[in-house]
């Protein structure tokens, strides 16, 4: 199986920082990566597929980059409606599953 | 509007039987891949197991197979989860969740059934 894992597991930040979340995988998935953003309560929402794919609808401030292992989401300048988890998933190979990682917590310093 | 409605929250006991659903409405539900996501309280997203609603194949994650079921009627473009036998450690946030485009992110996703399995 192929494993994920994201670094830091929680980031505090204010509000117009720049934010980066690193998405490793346990071997190449390519760029079949995507990123989602979940608040409390609420369903989770793409916001990045094939690792740099930016979703109709999101705002150009969230952006992803990478290939092969290793993946970053970035949000160039955090607003208060970013405060939330976001998972890595991988899509590589779709009879091994669809993994994400573990989350990272993105809450207010 | 493209959506996924889920039915509502589940109170069981352990050992008994389930199934909940996800109407997909706004598309052509056969045209698109189906997977179901559980979240147990305060923890992380896991793949279960995804539908292709056009010939019901399914597969699943090791995890899971065998402990649940998941199924689709394509004339009411509804998929569904399955136990036949309820555990405690069922509890949790079910989601379903649309693919973009067969093996792909995940692009629409349902509003989440709780299922709370307690004695």
């Amino acid at each position: 199986d192929i494993q994920m894992t994201q670094s830091p597991s929680t980031l505090s930040a204010s509000v117009g920082d720049r934010v980066t979340i690193t998405c490793r995988a346990s071997q190449s998935i390519s760029s079949w990566l995507a990123w989602y953003q979940q608040k409390p309560g609420k369903a989770p929402k793409l916001l990045i597929y094939k690792a740099s794919s930016l979703e109709s609808g999101v705002p150009s401030r969230f952006s992803g980059s990478g290939s092969g292992t290793e993946f970053t989401l970035t949000i160039s300048s955090l607003q208060p409606d970013d405060f939330a988890t976001y998972y890595c998933q991988q899509y590589n190979s779709y009879s091994r599953g669809f993994t994400f990682g573990p989350g990272t917590k993105v809450d207010i310093k | 509007e493209v959506q996924l409605v889920q039915s509502g929250a589940e109170v069981k006991k352990p050992g008994e039987s389930l199934r909940i659903s996800c109407k997909g409405s706004g598309y052509s539900f056969t045209s698109y891949w189906i997977s179901w996501v559980r979240q147990m309280p305060g923890k992380g997203l896991e793949w279960m197991g995804r539908i292709d609603p056009s010939d019901s194949y399914t597969n699943y994650s090791p995890s899971f197979q065998g402990h649940v079921t998941i199924s689709a009627d394509k004339s009411i473009s509804t998929a569904y989860l399955q136990w036949s036998s309820l555990k405690a450690s069922d509890t949790a946030m079910y989601y379903c969740a649309r693919h973009r485009q067969g093996p792909d992110a995940f692009d629409i996703w349902g509003q989440g059934t709780m299922v709370t399995v307690s004695s």
